[in-house]
């Protein structure tokens, strides 16, 4: 069935840029997503890209995407300790005549200052 | 300000009750969601519908119950033949054609 793939955990220092993969098995997606989460709260929708696209810049936010590798990524410039959250990726493409959303199992990010 | 509310935030019951979670939108999005988040588990998705007077089953929508008789409301029932209902509710709306899903911000259901 369709997946998506996360790393549990990312740790980098205030100042530096966050890097945050995802992987996903279904070639028929046609929009993938970033989210964030913080502590008791709902997910907050970052930025999407569209699946015939290769990259997307928002501010601090970059989200590249291999469509060959089924691979993305999202790159926070400047990371602050307020980016401390779980970043989720998900994927969204038909699925018997209904739209099917798959969300990968978040990535805490972790910030030291 | 349009968005998803979600109530009660916090939610505490004894085991062999059922409890309805509320989720309004007024976002006029079609699409309603429910999911379930457990420590390291990501999201479930629990039912969904997309449009009113009509829901599906999701992965796990054993023990839930769902109505969807406005386009606003799409409140959310955790019966007592639910195993393991302690957890982190999420409900979600998207609007159409494959568009972003929002989301409010949960209710963490404490059954003891």
């Amino acid at each position: 069935g369709e997946d998506v793939e996360q790393s549990l955990f990312l740790s980098v220092r205030e100042g530096d840029s966050s890097v945050i993969n995802c992987t996903y098995t279904d070639s028929s997606s046609t929009y993938l997503y970033w989210y964030k989460q913080e502590p008791g709260a709902g997910l907050q929708l970052l930025t999407y890209i569209f699946s015939n696209m290769d990259m997307k810049q928002d501010q601090r936010l970059t989200v590249l995407l291999n469509k060959k590798d089924k691979h993305l990524s999202l790159r926070i410039a400047d990371t602050q300790t307020g980016d401390s959250a779980i970043y989720f990726c998900a994927e969204s493409g038909p699925s018997r005549g209904t739209y099917k959303y798959i969300f990968g199992t978040g990535t805490r990010l972790k910030v030291l200052a | 300000d349009g968005g998803i509310t979600q109530s009660p935030k916090y939610l505490f019951r004894k085991e062999g009750q059922n409890v309805t979670l509320s989720c309004e939108q007024n976002l006029n999005h079609d699409a309603m969601y429910w999911y379930r988040q457990d420590p390291g588990q990501g999201l479930r998705l629990i039912y969904y519908s997309q449009i009113v007077n009509d829901f599906q089953k999701g992965d796990i929508a054993e023990g839930y119950s769902v109505s969807r008789e406005k386009k606003e409301s799409f409140p959310l029932t955790v019966t007592s033949a639910q195993k393991n209902p302690t957890a982190f509710y999420l409900c979600a709306s998207g609007g159409p054609y494959n568009s972003p899903l929002h989301f409010g911000n949960g209710t963490r259901l404490t059954v003891t």
